[in-house]
Order: structure tokens, then C-alpha cells, then sequence
């Protein structure tokens, strides 16, 4: 079945630095949504990207879609302490999301 | 408007018992998912209604796990009898349509512990 890997697992950074996780998936995909969990929290929804190569920007955070739509990325520019959590990407195959196993990332100050 | 809702936040059973985790979607929300997490893994689908009907429960893992949503409102997972992989949280979301613009709400999971 479809499968969504992404890296790293975990990352520590010092606050000011910028932070990517990567998002893999074994299939193309029609598009494909980021997600963040605060500590304690549920997942979030934070953008969705549909078009081949899509760039999308919000503040410090940039989302990009990869040309054949089977990877993505986000990059946060100068980490703050509020960016701290796991963020998620979720690929959509059909009518079924897949989620990777998400990105831990703690900030310190 | 009110988030998605579950309940409980936390339960602890023994293996061999049954629990019933419940899930109220946002109002007007006809799509609800059901999703598993297991510490550091991913988010696992688990199952999709559209009001009442099952769209897809290629997800489920096996007949210990039953999921309602009768009259198209709450959910519930129950299951019976509870082995010790059953651990993890359990996340209800709903969205307003299953199309691929739709993004999923999330309610803050029930933590099933098996012991």
C-alpha cells in the first residue's frame, strides 16, 4: 500500500536557526497537506499543496511540493520557541490520506 | 464553532477488556475518520464514514474493532476484547467533504493504555 516516510524523526535546534523535514511518498500524489502537533495537542492543519513544483509561503514557514508529487518539504526560517512539536505530512491517494510518522522538532533558547 | 470532541482523554484497561471510545464531529461535518497512533509511528488510518455509511475500513485491523455512527452524528470505536498492540492514541477528525481540498479537524485523541 501507499506509504509516506519522512525525515528526520527528530531534531534539536538552537533558536535562530532554520529547521527542514522532509516528506517521501512511494506513489504520486494528487496533493498533499502539512499538519502540526503542539506538545500535549492534536494535529493541526496548515496548508495544502496541489500543483506540481507549488511553493507556498506563510510568515517564516515555506512549503514545497516536488515536480513528480511524491515528495515535499518544510523549511522554517529562524526557529522560535512557539515552533516547537511534530509536524506532519499527509499525502492523498484517492480518497484515502496517509500520514508520515512525523518530525519531532524541539527549539532551544 | 465547536471542535471536534472525544471521549475519554485517557483509559486504562487490561487485556481481555472492552472499551468504547466515543467521537462528536464538528456540526455539519458529513466525513469522519478514524486514526491510531502508536508512539513514534505514523498516523494510521483506520476508517472513513460518510454520515452513517462505512466509505472505507481498509484501515481497521480486525474484527476486534468495531466502529458505529449511527444517524450520521457521534462515533464510536469499541474494542473487544483489548490485546496489548491495541495501545496508543486514537484521533477522530472530521471534515466537511472527503474531496481533495478538505482538510481533516482533529479532536485530541483518546490514550488507550492495555495492560
Amino acid at each position: 500500500g501507499q506509504q509516506v516516510m519522512q525525515i528526520p524523526q527528530y531534531q534539536h535546534v538552537q533558536e535562530g536557526e532554520d529547521f527542514t523535514t522532509y516528506c517521501n511518498s512511494s506513489t504520486t500524489l494528487s496533493n498533499i497537506q502539512w499538519y502540526k502537533q503542539r506538545p500535549g495537542g492534536h494535529p493541526v492543519f496548515l496548508i495544502q499543496l496541489v500543483k506540481s513544483g507549488e511553493v507556498k509561503k506563510q510568515k517564516r514557514l515555506t512549503f514545497q511540493f516536488g515536480e513528480a508529487k511524491k515528495n515535499s518539504s518544510l523549511h522554517i526560517t529562524a526557529t522560535q520557541t512557539t515552533d516547537v512539536g511534530t509536524y506532519f505530512c499527509a499525502g492523498r491517494s484517492g480518497n484515502k490520506l496517509v500520514f508520515g510518522a512525523g518530525t519531532i522538532l524541539r527549539v532551544k533558547s | 464553532e465547536a471542535g471536534v470532541t472525544q471521549f475519554p482523554s485517557h483509559s486504562v484497561i487490561e487485556k481481555g477488556q472492552t472499551v468504547t471510545l466515543r467521537c462528536d464531529p464538528i456540526s455539519g461535518h458529513d466525513n469522519l475518520y478514524w486514526y491510531r497512533r502508536v508512539m513514534g509511528k505514523e498516523i494510521k488510518f483506520l476508517l472513513h464514514f460518510v454520515k452513517e455509511s462505512k466509505q472505507d475500513e481498509s484501515g481497521m485491523p480486525n474484527n476486534r474493532f468495531l466502529a458505529e455512527r449511527t444517524g450520521g452524528t457521534y462515533s464510536t470505536l469499541k474494542v473487544q476484547p483489548a490485546e496489548l498492540e491495541d495501545s496508543g492514541v486514537y484521533f477522530c477528525a472530521s471534515s466537511r467533504t472527503s474531496g481533495t481540498g478538505s482538510p481533516l479537524h482533529f479532536g485530541n485523541g483518546t490514550r488507550l493504555t492495555v495492560t
